[in-house]
């Protein structure tokens, strides 16, 4: 059974704080990592993809996958109350499936 | 980006009766769909991949006889819930990857409510 861990919060952080969120998955074989935010009531919306080890950053987000030790993380800096939100880990098997974690809420207190 | 959408949005219907929700791709064809469902405070959960001309393939524990799937083109693919009980109230997501970089991430339709009373 392949699956993917995330703690479930809530994640509570101040504005501009910086906020971590971590992942761990369980097939070896996975290839790409993704993190997804969800609005309540809304579908995924697609906020970092890793392939390879080490960090990928885009504007305040930092995306981090080491594969040795099967996890994936997503750091927020300068957290804004908009970014409050359900955040998804994905991992893509090797038939193309995504498999989610279960989320993680974040709150970001203003 | 590419465009996936869904419809309708939300659907609510009697015990009993049958649901159809498409799933389109806008500017880019698609051999295969993703069909996810999601309850209240859960996360999505894959229910089967539509392959466009040939037959879908289920999760394990999810009934085909249920939840029909037509892939009839390469923008179009259909999700029918039969004989929907309340059980079935849930929000549908279909997703579709690009052809070109399948290990890419999914492009997400915008969802669909289904209410069953």
């Amino acid at each position: 059974q392949k699956e993917v861990e995330q703690n479930s919060g809530p994640l509570s952080v101040p504005e501009g704080a910086i906020a971590s969120l971590n992942c761990t998955y369980s097939d070896r074989g996975s290839q790409s990592f993704f993190w997804y935010r969800q609005y309540s009531g809304k579908s995924p919306e697609l906020i970092m993809s890793i392939y390879s080890n080490g960090d990928k950053e885009d504007g305040r987000f930092t995306a981090q996958l080491n594969k040795a030790s099967q996890y994936v993380s997503l750091l927020i800096r300068d957290s804004q109350p908009s970014d409050s939100a359900t955040y998804l880990c994905a991992v893509m098997d090797s038939s193309y499936k995504l498999i989610f974690g279960s989320g993680t809420r974040l709150l970001v207190r203003p | 980006g590419a465009v996936v959408s869904q419809h309708p949005s939300r659907v609510i219907c009697k015990s009993g009766t049958s649901v159809k929700i498409e799933c389109r791709s806008l500017d880019f064809q698609a051999t295969t769909m993703f069909w996810y469902r999601q309850f209240p405070k859960q996360s999505l959960m894959l229910m089967a991949t539509s392959n466009e001309g040939s037959k879908a393939t289920y999760e394990q524990g999810v009934e085909k006889d249920k939840f029909l799937i037509n892939h009839a083109s390469l923008t179009l693919s259909t999700l029918t819930v039969t004989s929907a009980h309340p059980e079935d109230s849930s929000f549908y997501i279909c997703s579709a990857p690009p052809q070109r970089e399948p290990t890419d991430t999914q492009y997400f339709g915008p969802g669909t409510r289904l209410t069953v009373l």
